[in-house]
């Protein structure tokens, strides 16, 4: 079945270090990719999107690209600060609206000053 | 900036009790959905809802859950008896179409659902 796989946290990081979130997928058919940010005390918020093959999806400094061939949405970011610190999911799903999105367990990004 | 709200934020309850968990989605979103996380794990979907039905569900959500929109602002999960395995944090979102390829799905603050 669909599926998707995160790299395992906790991610521990310098403030300005360079973040990479490793995420691939198990898919029947092209599903949109997402990554959703889940701050403390919070709910999740997407934060990027892609939805073919070779886009890429940014936001607030992240970034991430839809690689179709090696079935993988990494989530990366030059400079993390502080703030980011939060979980990150990456999530697939399939367009026609009431489709569920499938998540991966989670990341816990920590970031120290 | 509109936002999708959930209470409570936490629920403890006795085993067998039934609760109801509430959501408000988005004013103009049309498809509306639950998904739960037990603490540590994955989050999992376990219901879709659209035009005052079910559109999907997962195998999770057994003839023990439920859910209604009761009025045209809410949006509400029941677990008519409750299992230890049911503590979660179960969150509510909502959606709208955009265009064929485009959708985003809103997600509430979650309840901490606490089976005792």
């Amino acid at each position: 079945g669909d599926s998707v796989t995160q790299m395992e946290g906790p991610v521990t990081l310098s403030e300005e270090a360079f973040l990479t979130i490793n995420c691939t997928y198990t898919a029947t058919g092209y599903p949109s990719l997402f990554w959703y940010v889940q701050y403390p005390g919070e709910g999740l918020q997407l934060l990027l999107k892609a939805t073919k093959a070779d886009d890429k999806g940014s936001n607030k400094g992240f970034e991430a690209t839809y690689r179709k061939e090696t079935t993988s949405f990494h989530l990366e970011k030059g400079s993390v600060q502080v703030s980011d610190s939060a979980v990150y999911f990456c999530a697939l799903g399939f367009s026609g609206g009431y489709n569920k999105l499938i998540f991966g367990a989670g990341t816990r990004l920590a970031v120290h000053p | 900036e509109p936002e999708v709200t959930q209470t409570p934020s936490h629920q403890v309850t006795q085993m067998g009790q039934e609760v109801i968990l509430r959501c408000v989605p988005i004013s103009n979103h049309l498809y509306f959905y639950w998904y739960r996380q037990i603490l540590g794990q994955k989050v999992e979907f376990l219901v879709s809802f659209y035009n005052n039905e079910i559109s999907e569900k997962s195998e999770i959500f057994d003839d023990q859950f439920s859910v209604e929109r009761p009025d045209g602002s809410n949006f509400t999960l029941k677990i008519r008896s409750t299992k230890l395995e049911d503590s979660a944090m179960y969150f509510c979102a909502s959606s709208v179409i955009r265009d064929r390829f485009s959708y985003e799905q809103y997600f509430g603050p979650g309840t901490r659902l606490t089976v005792t």
